[in-house]
């Protein structure tokens, strides 16, 4: 199965754009990237996921590298609710989900 | 009302106890996974299920037994409780194909003393 690495934790200001990075240079051909988040004090939720193309929906923007090796969620304008650790997964093909540590976003006011 | 509910939220209990954890949806789903997370972790895969005759073991199964009582019904048991068993378990449900997303539960604070 292949493995993603994310930074720890970033920090943003409120209504300012954010970056979430995630390297996957193990990624296969037929492997989803999926993203989701877990509020404090919640089960996690899905936010988006992708195969090649940038997408895009009403939570956040997915940015897939050409190559694949690397993908970044992107929140166009951080709000206090989207202080969270943000999780990027490659669910194989068994479709056990295997989260790691992920990113501890800090947004402040 | 919630698509996945779990039963109960907040257990305390002792060592060497049996304790079973509830998980409910209403979302139509076959697959439905138990995890557990520790502070400051990442989830933990216990068991998952892709159907009702379909049990099968996750990461960390030791000290854990699951029952798929219904499609919408997966419940999780601790034989007997030990301490290190004390995490936030979590419930989810997912449809068939690998793009479906996962949906969690609320989750279950357990803590075994």
């Amino acid at each position: 199965d292949a493995k993603t690495t994310q930074p720890n934790s970033m920090e943003s200001n409120e209504e300012e754009p954010v970056h979430l990075p995630c390297n996957h240079s193990t990624i296969s051909g037929t492997d989803y990237i999926h993203w989701y988040r877990q509020l404090p004090s919640q089960g996690p939720e899905y936010v988006i996921h992708g195969l090649t193309s940038n997408v895009n929906n009403r939570m956040a923007s997915l940015a897939i590298a050409e190559d694949r090796k690397s993908s970044t969620l992107i929140l166009h304008r951080a709000t206090l609710r989207d202080a969270a650790v943000y999780y990027c997964i490659l669910p194989p093909i068994t479709d056990k989900l295997i989260f790691g540590t992920g990113t501890r976003l800090q947004v402040f006011p | 009302d919630a698509d996945v509910t779990q039963t109960p939220r907040n257990r305390i209990t002792k060592t060497g106890k049996r304790i079973m954890l509830e998980c409910s949806q209403t979302k139509g789903h076959d697959r439905m996974y138990w995890y557990r997370q520790d502070p400051g972790l990442g989830l933990r895969l216990i068991y998952y299920s892709f159907d009702v005759k379909d049990i099968n073991k996750g990461e960390i199964s030791d000290g854990y037994s699951v029952s798929r009582q219904a499609q919408a019904k997966f419940s999780l048991s601790l034989e007997s409780a030990i301490p290190n068993q004390t995490a936030l378990y979590f419930c989810a449900t997912k449809g068939t194909g690998r793009l479906g997303e996962q949906f969690f539960g609320p989750g279950t604070r357990l803590t075994v003393l």
